[in-house]
Parts: C-alpha cells; structure tokens; sequence
C-alpha cells in the first residue's frame, strides 16, 4: 500500500516565524510531489511542486524533497495568520500518470 | 473566469436515491477527476478521465459510475446512495495528468440519510 503521511496537527506557529510542514512517502518510485493548501471548507489549491531533489523556493514557500529519505517539507517564512489552513501533500507515483498518492493533511495555525 | 464548476453545492439524500453531480471546466483541460474527501482523510479518487472519451476507476469506485460528456464536462452519479457515501466531493482538472497542476470546483456537500 503507497502512502503518504502527515502529521494531523494542529501545528501553531507564531506570526513571523517560520512554519515547516513534513511529509513522508512510501514509494521509493514517486517522482513528483505537490502542496496544496486547503482553507477549511474551501478546496484545495496549488502552491508548490517539486519534481527533484534539493529546495524550491517561490515568495515565502520553499519546498524542499529528498529522495534518498523519502521525504517532502514545506517551510512557510514569515508566516501570516491568512496562512492558517490545512496543508496537504500528495505525490506521484512512477506508475501512473493520473493517480496522485495524497496525505490527510497538517493543520497549521498562525497566531498574530 | 469560472474555472471548475461543480453543481450542486449541497445535497441531502435518503439510502437508496439516485442522483448525478455535475462538474464543468473552462480551461481546455483534457484530464478530469472526481475525489471524495473525509474527515481525517486524505483525498480519494474514485473515477478519472484522462481526456475526452476515456475514463477509469480510482482508489475507490464501487457504488459510482461516472461520464465524460464531451472535453468540458464529467459527472458523477450514485445509483443507489448510502451512508457510507456521506462526503464532499470535489471534482478537479489538469491540462495533462496529474503532474501538471490540479484545478478544483468548490465541492459538493453530500449527506446520505
């Protein structure tokens, strides 16, 4: 069974620190991996996608991937309270094109 | 610039009524997806349409059946509706397969008496 786990949370941040979210993942075949946040009943949207190993920054967010370990992270810099959502990360298997793998979310709370 | 519409948004049924989500993109994306999304949870995918005229099951299909009504449009239906299908589904789209980014509708709220 592929998985993909998170820490439930809550994760509670002050304001202006920074948040770092962890992701580990099963399959050693995964190649793609993907951020999403989710505002509570609201729908996921994209914010970062890493496809090789080392970091990836866009703004505040870096991703960062290693493969070796199997594992994904998510540093938020200079966290805001509009950051406080749910963060999902979901990885792609080498087997297929059309399927991601998805955790069940870390609850991050930013608190002003 | 509506993106994923998804109708309807809430949804109340009794075990054993029938009933088809909608789901319409405008971005010209060839891929469809439905997810079912529960407390705790992960997102699931049930079925998929990797573009016009195909589709296939996801993680959890059983007690669904979906169709690719032409590039814009992918529905889902229950046939027979049970608790356990009590969820918010979410339809999503990406231009090709899921390495390119997932757009998703505001989901349905769904709840099976």
């Amino acid at each position: 069974q592929k998985e993909v786990e998170q820490n439930s949370g809550p994760l509670s941040v002050p304001e202006g620190a920074i948040a770092s979210l962890n992701c580990t993942y099963s399959d050693r075949g995964s190649q793609s991996f993907f951020w999403y946040r989710q505002y509570s009943g609201k729908s996921p949207e994209l914010i970062m996608s890493i496809y090789s190993n080392g970091d990836k920054e866009d703004g505040r967010f870096t991703a960062q991937l290693n493969k070796a370990s199997q594992y994904v992270s998510l540093l938020i810099r200079d966290s805001q309270p509009s950051d406080s959502a749910t963060y999902l990360c979901a990885g792609k298997g080498e087997d297929s094109n059309y399927q991601l793998i998805w955790g069940a979310g870390t609850k991050l709370i930013i608190k002003p | 610039n509506a993106g994923v519409t998804q109708t309807p948004k809430f949804q109340v049924l009794k075990t054993g009524q029938s009933m088809t989500l909608q789901c319409a993109q405008d971005m010209n994306h060839n891929s469809m997806y439905w997810y079912r999304q529960d407390p705790g949870m992960g997102l699931r995918l049930i079925y998929y349409s990797a573009s016009e005229g195909t589709t296939d099951k996801g993680e959890v299909p059983n007690g669904y059946n979906v169709s690719r009504l032409n590039k814009r449009e992918f529905s889902l239906r229950l046939e027979s509706a049970a608790p356990s299908q009590t969820s918010v589904y979410f339809c999503a789209s990406s231009l090709q397969g899921v390495a390119q980014p997932q757009h998703f509708g505001d989901g349905t709220r769904l709840s099976i008496l």
